[in-house]
């Protein structure tokens, strides 16, 4: 199957720093990404749409600029966690849709986003 | 806001048994997919099931949909120690926005 990517796997930051998590997808083109949050114990919640050369959409609550989103390539979207609190520690997941109208999402492994 | 939601209830069971969880959800869907999660782990994409469809196999795995419940199931088969993780249901819409429900796990007794 198609494998997504991410890096890093984990960062450790102190509060006020911006922390970038890289999603990439490595043998397709990906036109959609997508990014999710994931706290302990609990389920996934979508962030936002990333489309590749246009503005990402975020879902109601998320604060665009807190997160922002920068999907320059067919194989590369990333997520810039600004000005990060320990609010924002969390598990920060994203996935990726190739263009050939499959409905499927393709997970990266996450990144663990411990803010101190 | 999240459409699949599975029963709450942790799964214990022993290898070689089938577990069994079940995803209700809430508006309508183009397709409805399962996940599953090792712990601190990305997702792997399971099975997924068109909202035309019923019932799909594959491998030890039996995913059924029921429309007018608005609900489906996921039977694993024979369960190994490996099968051992959290399980999600996701709800596609048509528009390709994932809604995700709390998870399911399941822990499997060698």
């Amino acid at each position: 199957g198609a494998v997504v990517s991410q890096h890093p796997s984990r960062v450790i930051c102190k509060s006020g720093t911006s922390v970038k998590i890289e999603c990439r997808s490595l043998d397709f083109q990906a036109t959609t990404m997508f990014w999710y949050r994931q706290f302990p114990k609990k389920s996934l919640m979508l962030m936002a749409t990333s489309n590749e050369g246009s503005k990402a959409t975020y879902e109601q609550g998320v604060e665009k600029d807190k997160f922002l989103i920068n999907h320059a390539s067919l194989t590369l979207s990333t997520l810039t966690v600004t000005s990060a609190h320990p609010e924002d520690s969390s598990f920060y997941i994203c996935s990726a849709r190739g263009n050939q109208g499959f409905r499927e999402q393709f997970f990266g492994p996450g990144t663990r986003l411990t803010v101190l | 806001s999240q459409q699949g939601e599975e029963d709450p209830q942790a799964l214990s069971i022993q290898e070689g048994e089938n577990a069994t969880m079940n995803c209700s959800y809430k508006t309508s869907i183009n397709n409805l997919q399962w996940y599953r999660q090792n712990s601190g782990r990305g997702l792997v994409h399971l099975i997924l099931i068109r909202s035309n469809e019923r019932e799909k196999h594959s491998g030890r795995l039996r995913v059924t949909l029921d429309t007018s419940k608005k609900s489906s199931s996921l039977l694993i088969t024979a369960s190994r120690a490996a099968d051992t993780a959290s399980y999600f249901c996701a709800t596609d819409d048509g528009n390709n926005r994932l809604a995700f429900g709390k998870g399911n796990q399941v822990v499997v007794i060698p």
